[in-house]
């Protein structure tokens, strides 16, 4: 699996839209962009995810670079109950298996 | 509520004993996965069973084993514990493999080793 890069952590005022950035440089064509967000010491939450186009679903936005190499997850009105770790993962689509998850982004909600 | 349900919540065990942790899969889930997550690793993937047979194994040691019953619930057993082995287990479930949509967790057993 490709390896991704995430700001340790990131504020957001209540209300505003939450921008969580990811770099993936190393992505491959056939490897997704997926999110999953922890919040604290929950079972880690599926969120969305996408192949090379643009995806929204009623949690979030995903934006993807034309050249894959970096995306960004868009929560639109943060609330306080966002604030959770949200992780950016690369995975194969077809494989059989893991989601390899990095250290990701604490996301704090601020009212 | 997920539909993935792990039990026990929490557990506290002796170094040295063995204890088995338990994971019901969402109805129609034939994958099930178990993640283990301590504050210095973080989520760590062990392994992964797709209607009754290990499909992946990630870092999981050789005390650990796990198995999928035919009704696809899954149990992962933790023998000759350590205090290191003290963490989060999670198990996650998956209508197939290869699907390339998200997986869904359960809540997952807090196991504490003194």
């Amino acid at each position: 699996d490709a390896k991704t890069t995430q700001p340790p952590s990131m504020d957001c005022a209540e209300g505003r839209a939450a921008n969580l950035p990811c770099n993936h440089s190393t992505i491959s064509g056939n490897e997704y962009v997926y999110w999953y967000r922890q919040i604290h010491s929950q079972g880690p939450q599926y969120i969305i995810h996408g192949l090379k186009n643009n995806e929204t679903n009623e949690m979030a936005s995903l934006i993807i670079t034309e050249d894959r190499k970096s995306s960004t997850l868009i929560l639109p009105h943060a609330t306080l109950r966002d604030t959770a770790v949200y992780y950016c993962i690369v995975r194969e689509g077809g494989s059989n298996y893991k989601l390899t998850f990095g250290k990701g982004t604490l996301l704090t909600v601020n009212p | 509520d997920s539909g993935v349900t792990q039990t026990p919540k929490h557990l506290i065990t002796a170094t040295g004993q063995r204890v088995t942790l338990r994971c019901s899969p969402r109805s129609g889930d034939l994958s099930v996965y178990w993640y283990q997550q301590s504050l210095d690793q973080g989520l760590q993937f062990l392994i992964q069973y797709y209607n009754g047979e290990e499909r992946a194994k990630g870092n999981i040691l050789e005390r650990f084993s796990a198995q999928q019953f035919p009704d696809l619930h899954s149990e992962l057993n933790l023998s000759s514990l350590e205090l290191g082995d003290s963490a989060l287990y999670f198990c996650a479930s998956s209508v197939a493999y290869g699907e390339t949509y998200g997986y869904t967790f359960g809540s997952g057993t807090r196991l504490t080793v003194v």
